[in-house]
């Protein structure tokens, strides 16, 4: 059963700070993804990661992806307020019925202060 | 209209009640899922329909029916639910076949159960 662990879960951070969030996982995967929910709403997709040493970088935030260690991480440059949300990372892993599931990190709770 | 859309937002329902959730997507997907997500755990895969067949069935008890009568259109029927049903259900689409294709998640039906 593949496992996903986000650390951690709970970040306050002030603004202009850089921090990075660590997703691991548990069995070997070639696919992740990045959603952001704001409270309230849906989970928006931000980056979906696709080989060993994707990287990709949206504004302040940037997220790779290591299949070998099976780590992502999602880092975040210069922090504003506008990014407190919870992330998440989700783990695509392959059923023997041809088809794909998601699994989902418990989600990291980001608070920016000024 | 553009995404996935889900009626009701919000559902108040009692043990003994029927109810059914309505997913609808306008981005041409062919698979559809229900998740469920609750206070302080990861989202819960409970169905997958690709190309309107069930592939996936996470265990979900029986008091959850899902229905895909077309692959624009995902409901869940909800009969004799316990309390701890109460959730936020999500509902979200993609495209089978393109790697890199994320989930688009609907805003959720808020039920709670009394």
């Amino acid at each position: 059963e593949l496992k996903v662990e986000q650390n951690p879960l709970f970040l306050s951070m002030q603004e202009g700070k850089n921090y990075t969030i660590y997703c691991n996982y548990s069995t070997t995967s070639d696919r992740l993804y990045w959603y952001r929910q704001d409270p309230g709403k849906s989970l928006e997709s931000l980056f979906v990661l696709l080989s060993n040493g994707a990287v990709k970088q949206e504004g302040r935030l940037m997220a790779s992806l290591d299949t070998k260690a099976r780590l992502s991480t999602l880092h975040i440059t210069a922090a504003v307020h506008d990014l407190s949300a919870t992330y998440f990372c989700a783990v695509v892993s392959y059923s023997g019925a041809g088809s794909y599931q998601l699994t989902f990190g418990k989600g990291t709770k980001l608070s920016v202060i000024p | 209209e553009t995404g996935v859309t889900q009626t009701p937002r919000h559902l108040v329902m009692g043990m003994t009640n029927k109810k059914s959730l309505k997913c609808e997507q306008h981005l041409g997907h062919n698979a559809m899922y229900w998740y469920k997500q609750s206070a302080k755990k990861p989202l819960e895969l409970m169905f997958v329909y690709s190309l309107e067949e069930r592939v996936e069935n996470n265990s979900v008890p029986s008091r959850f029916s899902p229905e895909c009568p077309n692959s624009s259109h995902l409901f869940l029927h909800l009969h004799t639910l316990q309390p701890e049903d109460s959730a936020l259900y999500l509902c979200a689409s993609s495209q089978e076949g393109r790697g890199d294709s994320p989930l688009h998640f609907g805003n959720g039906t808020r039920l709670t159960v009394t």
